[in-house]
């Protein structure tokens, strides 16, 4: 298994409120990414992480910001939470080797936005 | 518009007969492809991999094809057993430029029945 560590594993939050997910690595890769999963539309990614303190969006970023400070810390910010980013979050790294992109999945965050 | 499309929603297959799900993408660009399994409550792993100079690989008992004429590639799982049964995602992305994160289709739901 990856070395990827997600938390919170479950949270229940309130509309409007702030809530930041952490994903920790113990592999040294280079890059990490989040995801979500929701019905009928599959994994999407929100932002990634090509390095420390750089970061880029993905399809869906509106809502969410990320932070990387550390090689193994890739926070996912939700600014004021809404109904709409009810998900499954993951979270997931790869050290790109030239023969491919393989990335590998945390086990991931239940977020419920109440 | 999506640029990795798994058409079927879901599959059921006997158990010991093949299971056959399909994926197709638009971006000619791409040229490395992944699938990943994931069963509930858990992240997605890793299966298998093809980079377009191959048209074919193989892992016991998963095989991907490629057709890039056709653009449309397919996993074959023989023989299909019960523990298969999981949601498989299809995903893609652009080798020679980088690392570019993973697109993913929406997923098939394949279920093995004993």
């Amino acid at each position: 298994d990856a070395g990827i560590t997600q938390s919170p594993r479950h949270k229940v939050t309130e509309t409007g409120t702030p809530v930041t997910l952490r994903c920790h690595q113990t592999e040294n890769h280079r890059y990490m990414y989040w995801y979500r999963q929701d019905p009928g539309h599959g994994l999407r990614l929100i932002h990634y992480s090509y390095g420390v303190k750089d970061t880029d969006k993905g399809e869906v970023s509106d809502g969410y910001s990320v932070s990387r400070s550390k090689t193994e810390d890739f926070l996912l910010t939700l600014e004021s939470a809404t109904s709409s980013q009810t998900s499954v979050y993951f979270c997931a790294i790869s050290d790109f080797t030239g023969t491919g992109n393989t990335i590998y999945f945390g086990e991931g965050s239940w977020l419920t936005v109440v | 518009d999506q640029q990795v499309k798994q058409n079927s929603p879901s599959l059921s297959v006997q158990e010991g007969r093949i299971s056959i799900l399909n994926c197709d993408y638009t971006n000619s660009m791409f040229d490395y492809f992944l699938w990943y399994k994931k069963y509930p409550a858990e992240g997605p792993t890793f299966l298998i991999s093809i980079s377009s100079i191959k048209d074919k690989n193989e892992d016991g008992r998963f095989t991907v094809f490629l057709n890039k004429s056709a653009k449309h590639l397919s996993l074959h799982i023989v023989p299909s057993q019960p523990g298969d049964s999981a949601v498989y995602f299809c995903a893609a992305s652009t080798l020679n430029s980088g690392n570019t994160p993973l697109v993913f289709g929406k997923g098939t739901r394949l279920s093995v029945i004993a």
